[in-house]
């Protein structure tokens, strides 16, 4: 298995720019997470899925930031407008079967830039 | 509600030298607790998890941790340490089940002196 495939792995971007990033779990899971991960905050969860469905967005930190999951292959994490304090290394992860009982196995992250 | 210490923000070992990384939790009930490394540019792996059952875990890379519920720890032990163990070290408490979710420490960073 290719593992959980995150895109892109790097982003630059300007301030008031539309980001999405991507995320493909790993076939078969049923949960899937964001995380940001930063120097001040360490690693937050913004919102996970089960089957598809949003179930906690409670970390989501304002209406910028939407995540969709339209499939069970594919996830996205959108900001519009970007700023620069949403820089940041952005991680999805999946899992099988009981969501947080069960091994999380993390992507290489998406660093993203905001100038 | 569930939180997770890490003490020490930075430790440095001697390659060959015995680890010990802490891990503080607070959990209203029995907690799922979870041992995760990341090395520089990479997403978390998962070390070690502990459900129930033994309080003594062993985990990938020759890694191990111990439960005592009376301290509320989870520390993580390896007897000796390789240059490639260099990494951040995220400890986890969640409370299981389909409703839970995990909260993650602020990390520990080692380092390995040759």
């Amino acid at each position: 298995d290719a593992g959980v495939i995150q895109s892109p792995r790097h982003e630059v971007t300007e301030m008031g720019q539309e980001v999405t990033l991507r995320c493909k779990p790993i076939s078969g899971h049923d949960y899937l997470f964001w995380y940001r991960q930063t120097m001040m905050r360490g690693l937050e969860l913004l919102i996970y899925f089960n089957n598809n469905v949003p179930i906690d967005d409670s970390g989501m930190p304002e209406d910028r930031f939407s995540a969709k999951m339209p499939n069970a292959s594919f996830s996205t994490l959108k900001i519009q407008p970007s700023e620069p304090r949403d820089s940041a290394v952005y991680f999805c992860a999946s899992t099988l079967g009981q969501g947080y009982t069960d091994t999380q196995y993390f992507g290489p992250g998406t660093r993203l830039t905001v100038l | 509600a569930q939180s997770v210490t890490q003490p020490d923000i930075h430790i440095t070992v001697s390659e060959g030298a015995s680890l010990e990384l802490r891990c503080n939790y607070s959990y209203g009930a029995t907690p799922y607790l979870f041992w995760y490394v990341q090395s520089p540019g990479q997403g978390l792996q998962l070390l070690l998890k502990y459900f129930s059952g033994d309080t003594l875990v062993q985990g990938i890379k020759g890694f191990e941790a111990e439960f005592k519920r009376s301290q509320s720890s989870f520390n993580l032990r390896k007897p000796s340490v390789h240059w490639s163990d260099a990494a951040e070290y995220f400890c986890a408490v969640g409370p299981g089940g389909n409703a839970g979710k995990s909260t993650f420490g602020d990390g520990t960073t080692l380092t390995v002196k040759p």
